[in-house]
């Protein structure tokens, strides 16, 4: 079945370092890809998302490619602050409607001042 | 963007009662939504998908008569954690589709649960 690998856990960066967060996937077909974030004690909202090889998706200054020749949707940031810490979630959906997402397990970032 | 709201938002109980959690799609209809489970620093894990007008579907390993979900409109599902016990402490999350296009589910806020 569908699966979501991401890099372990917990990540510790000062203010304005570049963050990494890789993610690689395995699935059947063409998936949606898609990078969520959970604040302390929230529920997860939608950061950025990608639906085709080569799109990238980019909100707050975080930006991941659709790379379908490594099968990979890293996240990055050129200059992380203290109010990005929380918990970064990959995901992905198949494109065939209805699906629910499949999700990593999450990769906790801590941004030191 | 679409809204998914839930309530309520957390709920302490004792062992043994019956909790409902109501997951509402607000400015979109829904035929389907889905379940999830975050244990404290784990991510979140499929329960059961839940489609207006027929059963729920439950991922294995998931009691359907402990977490009974019912779709009873195009906005609206509830699951009820039935005789709740403390190991079934949880957040519970719900999640819509949005089925123009692109595929993207919209989280509700969540519902934090402690059995006591």
């Amino acid at each position: 079945g569908d699966s979501v690998t991401q890099m372990e856990g917990p990540v510790t960066l000062s203010e304005e370092a570049f963050l990494t967060i890789n993610c690689t996937y395995t699935a059947t077909g063409y998936p949606s890809l898609f990078w969520y974030v959970q604040y302390p004690g929230e529920g997860l909202q939608l950061l950025l998302k990608a639906t085709k090889a080569d799109d990238k998706g980019s909100n707050k200054g975080f930006e991941a490619t659709y790379r379908k020749e490594t099968t990979s949707f890293h996240l990055e940031k050129g200059s992380v602050q203290v109010s990005d810490s929380a918990v970064y979630f990959c995901a992905l959906t198949s494109n065939s409607g209805n699906t629910p997402l499949v999700f990593g397990k999450g990769t906790r970032l801590s941004v030191i001042a | 963007g679409a809204v998914v709201s839930q309530h309520p938002s957390w709920v302490i109980c004792k062992s043994g009662t019956s909790v409902k959690i109501e997951c509402r799609s607000l400015d979109f209809q829904a035929t389907t939504m889905f379940w999830y489970r975050q244990f404290p620093k784990q991510s979140l894990m499929l329960m059961a998908t839940s489609n207006e007008g027929s059963k729920a579907t439950y991922e294995q390993g998931v009691e359907k008569d402990k977490f009974l979900i019912n779709h009873a409109s195009l906005t609206l599902s509830t699951l009820t954690v039935t005789s709740a016990h403390p190991e079934d402490s949880s957040f519970y999350i719900c999640s819509a589709p949005r089925t123009s296009g692109d595929n993207e589910q919209f989280f509700g806020p969540g519902t934090r649960l402690t059995v006591l």
